[in-house]
């Protein structure tokens, strides 16, 4: 199994700004996603998180609003740009091995103010 | 397009009495089928997958390809069942899941 953490766990952000979340795995994954699940909503999937190369965004996430890294086979990180309320959500991190098994990181709450 | 729909937002029940969540998707290909649960403060948690047939924690899940739906069942509920449940699919976007909304699960003495 893989242990996923993530940093920080909760913000409160200004309208405007940006935030960095951080996600750690403590084994080697295949595969990393990101998800954001909005007040009273089920998640949603933001992007697959590609090792080498670009994030794969889904349909109505775009780059440069959500830029993501993933430098190696355990590290990920998600940013989101340029704040405003409607962003206030929490944010997953997910990874996958090479079995079926999917796992989750606590979240991160984000409120935007 | 993949889609996973849970009718039931809450559903509550007494302690030992049978519990069946719903889930129907739809998916034009093969789906892989998940549950997952979350309790209380704590991270979501993969609870079975379809592919595997097994129980865990007495809970129960057929994959009915004829009706698109991959129920979650169990015979005897226990107050520590209460919690999310969500049932997802894993389709199109390879490897990545398709959640449902969620049903909230309360099991009362």
């Amino acid at each position: 199994s893989a242990v996923i953490s993530q940093k920080p766990s909760r913000d409160i952000c200004q309208r405007g700004t940006s935030l960095t979340i951080q996600c750690q795995v403590d084994s080697q994954v295949t595969m990393m996603f990101w998800y954001r699940q909005q007040p009273g909503q089920s998640l949603t999937l933001i992007a697959t998180a590609n090792q080498g190369s670009e994030a794969t965004y889904e349909s109505g996430f775009v780059i440069d609003k959500f830029p993501i890294s993933r430098p190696n086979l355990t590290f990920s990180t998600l940013t989101v740009s340029n704040m405003s309320p409607e962003d206030s959500s929490i944010y997953l991190c997910s990874a996958r091995d090479n079995s079926y098994e999917q796992y989750f990181g606590p979240g991160t709450r984000l409120t935007v103010t | 397009a993949q889609r996973v729909t849970q009718p039931e937002k809450l559903l509550s029940v007494f302690k030992g009495a049978p519990v069946e969540l719903k889930c129907n998707y739809s998916y034009s290909g093969s789906p892989e089928l998940f549950w997952y649960v979350q309790y209380s403060r704590q991270r979501l948690q993969l609870l079975l997958r379809h592919i595997s047939r097994e129980s865990i924690k007495g809970f129960t899940a057929d994959l009915n390809k004829g009706e698109t739906s991959f129920h979650l069942k169990k015979p005897f509920a226990q107050e520590e069942d209460s919690a999310m449940y969500y049932c997802a699919l894993s389709g199109q976007s390879g490897y990545a899941l398709n959640f449902g909304k969620g049903t909230s699960l309360l099991v009362t003495p």
